[in-house]
């Protein structure tokens, strides 16, 4: 599998909302629905923000929304604000014990 | 709390070997599959191996396969890797993570490290 793919940039205003879309082929999402979107601040690991194409972590803001149609995944912010900026990465579970990444979207609050 | 320590990370030249460590606490470390990541500078997330919560089952990424090898040991809550013949595409921050499935979080990583950062120059 190669990498998922995703938008270099996105970018709102605080407020606003922003959709990040994560596209692969089906042997990426390998016919399961183990889609999941983790946020990442410059110099800081990774954070579980999405599972299961949709589902929220406990401690995670109801404004990260996920979903998926056919072969594209989406994450959905809404009401940004300033500390939603950060780098965001989808991942799929691929069957038969391979993960795939996206190559990740730098979100700018305006 | 979860947390995982990374160490073991550092300059290496090309062509050298380096185990890198994974110190867990906070979770029963033996019920729980464990990941490696790796960002390269200024890139994405690569996925690297797993390993499952007996040690039995490992299986890696065709990128890095023949070359990395993923181990624990349970008795130090210690999760390791060991990349040989590398090189400069190596060079990047490698973090542990831990498989959520058995806190209900199926194939994701639900805790991360904060990564060690492997340097492949001459």
């Amino acid at each position: 599998q190669s990498a998922l793919t995703q938008p270099p940039s996105a970018s709102g205003s605080p407020g606003q909302s922003v959709t990040i879309s994560c596209t692969g082929t089906s042997s990426d999402f390998g016919g399961y629905n183990y889609v999941s979107w983790y946020q990442q601040h410059p110099g800081k690991a990774p954070k579980l923000m999405i599972y299961e194409v949709s589902k929220r972590p406990s401690g995670v803001p109801d404004r990260f929304s996920g979903s998926k149609s056919g072969n594209t995944a989406s994450l959905t912010v809404s009401g940004l604000q300033a500390e939603d900026e950060a780098d965001y990465f989808c991942n799929s579970y691929a069957g038969s014990n391979n993960w795939v990444f996206g190559g990740g979207t730098k979100l700018t609050v305006l | 709390q979860v947390q995982l320590v990374e160490s073991g990370g550092g300059v290496v030249q090309p062509g050298t070997s380096l185990r890198l460590s994974c110190a867990a606490s906070g979770f029963t470390f033996s019920n729980y599959g464990m990941h490696w990541v790796r960002q390269a500078p200024g890139k994405g997330l690569e996925w690297v191996a797993v390993i499952w919560n007996d040690g039995g089952n490992k299986y890696y990424a065709d990128s890095v396969k023949g070359r990395i090898t993923i181990s624990r040991d349970n008795s130090k809550n210690t999760l390791y890797l060991q990349v040989n013949s590398l090189r400069a595409e190596d060079t990047a921050v490698y973090y542990c993570s831990r498989d959520g499935g058995q806190s209900g979080y199926d194939y994701v990583f639900d805790h991360w490290g904060q990564g060690a950062l492997v340097t492949v120059s001459s």
